[in-house]
C-alpha cells in the first residue's frame, strides 16, 4: 500500500524568508510524486511533479520540489515565500507502474506566510 | 480552455436522503476520479471512472455510487445519507498516468 505522510500541520514563515513544507512517501517500486495547492472553498491545483530525472523539479509560482530516494522524502521548497503563498498544501504519491496509478494524498500542510 | 466544471457548487441534504453530483471533465481528459475531502483531511479517494466503467475504487461503502457517460462526463450518487457523508466532494480528471490531476472546485454537500 502507498502512503504520504506530512509531518507538519502548519508551517508559518516570514515574508521574503525561504520555506520548506516536508512529506515523506512510501510507495512498492518507483513513486510518481505531486504537490498540490488548496486555497479556502476551491479544489486543488498541480504546482508540480516529479516522474523521473532530475532530483529537483520546478514548478508553477516560484515553487520547487526535490526528491531524494534514499529518504523516500519530497520537500516543497521556494526560496522567497509570499504572503500570497498562504494556502493548503497536499503531497501525493502514486505508482509509477503496475498496480494503482490513484494517488494517495496527504493530510496537509497550512502555510502561512506572514508580512 | 474550461477546466473541471462541477455543479452544484453548494447542497443541503437531509439524512436518508439522496444525492447526485455531476462533473465534465477537463478537454482532453478522458479518466475521472472521485474524491471526498472532510474538513481537515486530505482528500480520499471514491472511485475512477474509465471508458464508462469504474476502474477502481476506494475503501467506501456501496451508498456511493458513480457513472461516466460517453462524453467522458461523471456523476457521483450517494444514497442514504449520514451526516458523516458531509464534506467537500472533488472530482479530477487526467489525461495520462503521469500527468497531474486537473480538480474541480468541489461541491460542499452537508447533511443535516
Amino acid at each position: 500500500a502507498q502512503s504520504v505522510a506530512q509531518p507538519e500541520d502548519q508551517v508559518n514563515v516570514a515574508e521574503g524568508n525561504p520555506l520548506t513544507v516536508k512529506c515523506t512517501y512510501s510507495v512498492s517500486g518507483n513513486p510518481y510524486l505531486f504537490w498540490y495547492v488548496q486555497y479556502p472553498n476551491r479544489g486543488l491545483q498541480f504546482l508540480l511533479k516529479y516522474i523521473t530525472g532530475d532530483n529537483l523539479v520546478k514548478g508553477s509560482y516560484g515553487f520547487e520540489a526535490e526528491f531524494n530516494k534514499s529518504q523516500t522524502s519530497f520537500h516543497l521548497k521556494k526560496p522567497s515565500a509570499l504572503v500570497s503563498d498562504s494556502a493548503l498544501y497536499f503531497c501525493a504519491v502514486s505508482e509509477a507502474s503496475g498496480g494503482s496509478y490513484i494517488p494517495t494524498f496527504g493530510r496537509g500542510t497550512s502555510l502561512i506566510v506572514h508580512p | 480552455d474550461a477546466g473541471v466544471t462541477q455543479s452544484p457548487t453548494h447542497l443541503i441534504k437531509t439524512r436518508g436522503q439522496q444525492v447526485t453530483l455531476r462533473c465534465s471533465p477537463k478537454s482532453g481528459h478522458d479518466t475521472v476520479s472521485w474524491y471526498q475531502q472532510a474538513l481537515g483531511q486530505g482528500p480520499q479517494f471514491i472511485f475512477q471512472y474509465y471508458e464508462e466503467e469504474e476502474r477502481q475504487r476506494g475503501n467506501f461503502p456501496d451508498r456511493f455510487s458513480g457513472h461516466q457517460f460517453p462524453n467522458y462526463s461523471s456523476e457521483l450518487n450517494v444514497n442514504a445519507l449520514l451526516l458523516g457523508d458531509s464534506a467537500l466532494y472533488l472530482c479530477a480528471s487526467i489525461r495520462d498516468r503521469g500527468d497531474g490531476y486537473t480538480f474541480g472546485s468541489g461541491t460542499r454537500l452537508t447533511v443535516v
